[in-house]
């Protein structure tokens, strides 16, 4: 069975600066993708960021990349210039390799100070 | 491109009634997923559907079902509602290729059990 854990129930950061939010999983599978998923108060899980296990390269799309460490299964997300629309819970997902069947963390709580 | 579209928003249930939850897809998806998000849980898989079938399901009672028609949209129905059912449901929708697929997410449909 797959694990996904996030360590950081809340994290705060300030407007315009870095954040880095943490995430460790296990799993069997030699091939597999990683998401990063956003949840603002409006409820809407929307996707963040994806990283696909057998690319070295970390995945970036804009403000967002990720530190992918396949070795010890750890793949935090980093928030580069914070805005207020960042704040947030934040998800880290795994998938099994049987179809959509997702795992995931429990969620890291972001605040955007201004 | 409309989302995935969840109904209804909002629901109040007291226990040992039944509620039915419907999710339409984006067009051309025809895989259906659902997630159940507590405080307590987290969010957790419930079951997947593609083309009419149940693909994976999750470590729920028999209570909660599922079913998925030929346009692709989908339903679930929970039996003899508990306190403990309280919940957002969320619905995701992914195009029809394998491999691990981006889920798109609905708003929900908040579910209270009194």
């Amino acid at each position: 069975a797959q694990t996904v854990t996030q360590s950081q129930p809340e994290m705060s950061v300030q407007e315009a600066e870095t954040v880095t939010l943490s995430c460790t999983y296990d799993t069997s599978e030699s091939d597999y993708y990683l998401f990063w998923y956003k949840q603002p108060p409006s409820r809407q899980m929307i996707l963040v960021i994806r990283q696909e296990a057998y690319k070295q390269q970390n995945a970036t799309e804009n403000r967002f990349s990720v530190n992918f460490q396949k070795a010890a299964k750890s793949f935090s997300l980093k928030i580069s210039d914070s805005q207020l629309g960042d704040a947030a819970m934040y998800f880290c997902a795994s998938p099994n390799n049987a179809g959509n069947m997702l795992t995931f963390g429990g969620g890291t709580r972001l605040m955007v100070k201004p | 491109k409309a989302g995935v579209t969840q109904t209804p928003r909002y629901l109040i249930k007291t226990r040992g009634q039944q509620v039915t939850l419907s999710c339409s897809p984006i067009s051309g998806h025809r895989s259906v997923s659902w997630y159940q998000q507590t405080p307590g849980q987290g969010l957790q898989f419930l079951f997947e559907y593609f083309s009419e079938t149940q693909r994976n399901k999750g470590n729920f009672p028999g209570r909660f079902s599922g079913r998925q028609f030929s346009n692709s949209r989908s339903e679930m129905n929970v039996s003899t509602l508990e306190l403990g059912d309280s919940a957002l449901y969320l619905c995701a929708s992914s195009p029809p290729y394998s491999g691990a697929n981006v889920l798109t997410f609905g708003a929900g449909s908040r579910l209270t059990v009194l």
